[in-house]
């Protein structure tokens, strides 16, 4: 089945340390996003590439680093920067052109301590 | 820039009410407009979309149509069931340029939590 992956489901990290969230697309999409959701504020974007070896920072990059070596593959890295890391990640993916949507993957739980 | 501004939850409804969420838009471009669905702890799911005038997208029973005259996309349902419980958000998609070109990127609303009671 086509679809995006993203792994773990839920992720705990002591403050200070580096984290990076996996997400992986199988749907042949150019372009991949990365959103970040907090209660009650709806889906920032972090960052998104609409092809390989570039990316592009979104409305809230700091304290967060990409990268886009392969097509199907967007890993986001939650650095020590980042002031406020406990949020649930959303991954998405899509073919960039007007009128088709984005796919989203499960989600992954962060929890910082 | 584009925005989007739907109406604020909590929405508690008993089952096999009659549904609709409003949403409104501003956007410099023509976009395209969609609806999503997030059951707890899960990713978005596309809900239904519309890419032009007049346009209405439907699914599930599901139902919204494309103005451009009031700049809205609400969403509606007949009957609602238990199981539609869920967040929704209303989001547009229009071309952003940026600087090594341009990309379709979504604008979401905030959200809108719908409880539908027995």
């Amino acid at each position: 089945d086509g679809g995006i992956t993203q792994s773990p489901k839920y992720l705990f990290r002591k403050e200070g340390q580096n984290v990076t969230l996996s997400c992986e697309q199988n749907l042949n999409h150019d372009a991949m996003y990365w959103y970040r959701q907090d209660p009650g504020q709806g889906l920032r974007l972090i960052y998104y590439s609409q092809i390989v070896n570039d990316f592009q920072k979104g409305d809230i990059a700091e304290g967060y680093s990409v990268s886009r070596e392969k097509k199907e593959s967007f890993p986001l890295t939650v650095t020590s920067a980042q002031k406020n890391p406990t949020a649930f990640y959303l991954c998405a993916s899509s073919r960039d052109r007007r009128g088709y949507e984005q796919y989203f993957g499960p989600g992954t739980r962060l929890t910082v301590t | 820039g584009d925005s989007v501004t739907q109406m604020e939850g909590p929405v508690t409804l008993s089952e096999e009410a009659f549904l609709t969420i409003n949403c409104t838009y501003t956007a410099t471009g023509y976009p395209s407009l969609f609806w999503y669905v997030q059951y707890p702890g899960e990713g978005l799911q596309l809900l239904l979309k519309a890419t032009k005038a007049d346009d209405k997208g439907s699914n599930k029973g599901f139902e919204a149509t494309y103005r451009k005259e009031t700049t809205s996309f609400h969403l509606e349902k007949g009957s609602v069931q238990v199981s539609d419980s869920a967040v929704y958000f209303c989001a547009l998609s229009d071309m952003t340029p940026h600087s090594g070109g341009s990309n379709y990127k979504l604008t979401f609303g905030k959200g809108t939590l719908l409880t539908v009671n027995p």
